[in-house]
């Protein structure tokens, strides 16, 4: 059975640029949910989908955004690049939810200059 | 956001002794104690988990002991091993699906 798998695995933006993010999940999953992983904050929620739904949202500002497909992969974007979003992108999925086995992806690396 | 303590920072043990990091929760919602283990350049791994009506799970080398009166969960390694030597996050989830991580407990094991 295929993991978690997201692409692309490196990439680098210029502050102001725009990116997104893609994720599919493991097959029979319905439930996605991204993170940010940087060494000063850790592994912070950024969002959770579910059957092309947003069910819970983190504490990020608006320009971080994210959306479901009918086959439940997920891409998450981000507009307006900083500095400060320079980080591991993680993706996670799970049958049900985020309270149940979850497995992360590769993760992508974002880097703004 | 954080709502999961994690100790220590970093860890140090022999080959063949004990390692054992420690989780402490706020939010008594909480339904769900995983652990991950991550490798440099990879995702989290699944490790481990356990839900609160349960007092200690072993799988392996791995052992989580839980305290529900306490808040608190932790991490046994038994027979630790180079290849333990990796980073372990503790984390909490909810109904409504919320999951915190811990800050990481950073792990050597010397050979």
């Amino acid at each position: 059975k295929a993991g978690v798998t997201q692409t692309p695995r490196y990439l680098i933006k210029t502050r102001g640029q725009q990116v997104t993010l893609s994720c599919s999940p493991i097959s029979g999953h319905r439930s996605v949910s991204w993170y940010q992983q940087t060494p000063g904050q850790g592994l912070q929620f950024l969002f959770e989908y579910f059957s092309e739904t947003q069910r819970n949202k983190g504490n990020f500002p608006g320009r971080f955004s994210g959306r479901q497909f009918s086959n439940s992969r997920s891409e998450m974007n981000v507009s307006t690049l900083e500095l400060g979003d320079s980080a591991l992108y993680l993706c996670a999925s799970s049958p049900v939810g985020m309270n149940t086995e979850a497995f992360f992806g590769q993760g992508t690396r974002l880097t703004v200059v | 956001q954080q709502q999961v303590k994690q100790s220590p920072q970093s860890l140090i043990v022999q080959k063949g002794g004990i390692s054992i990091i420690n989780c402490a929760y706020e939010n008594t919602a909480f339904d769900y104690f995983p652990w991950y283990q991550q490798f440099p350049g990879k995702g989290p791994a699944l490790l481990i988990a356990i839900r609160p009506d349960v007092s200690e799970k072993k799988e392996g080398r791995f052992t989580i002991s839980f305290n529900k009166s306490a808040k608190q969960f932790s991490l046994h390694i038994m027979d630790s091993q180079p290849g333990d030597s990796a980073t372990y996050f503790c984390a909490a989830s909810r109904a409504d699906n919320d999951m915190r991580f811990g800050a990481g407990t950073r792990l050597t094991v010397k050979p």
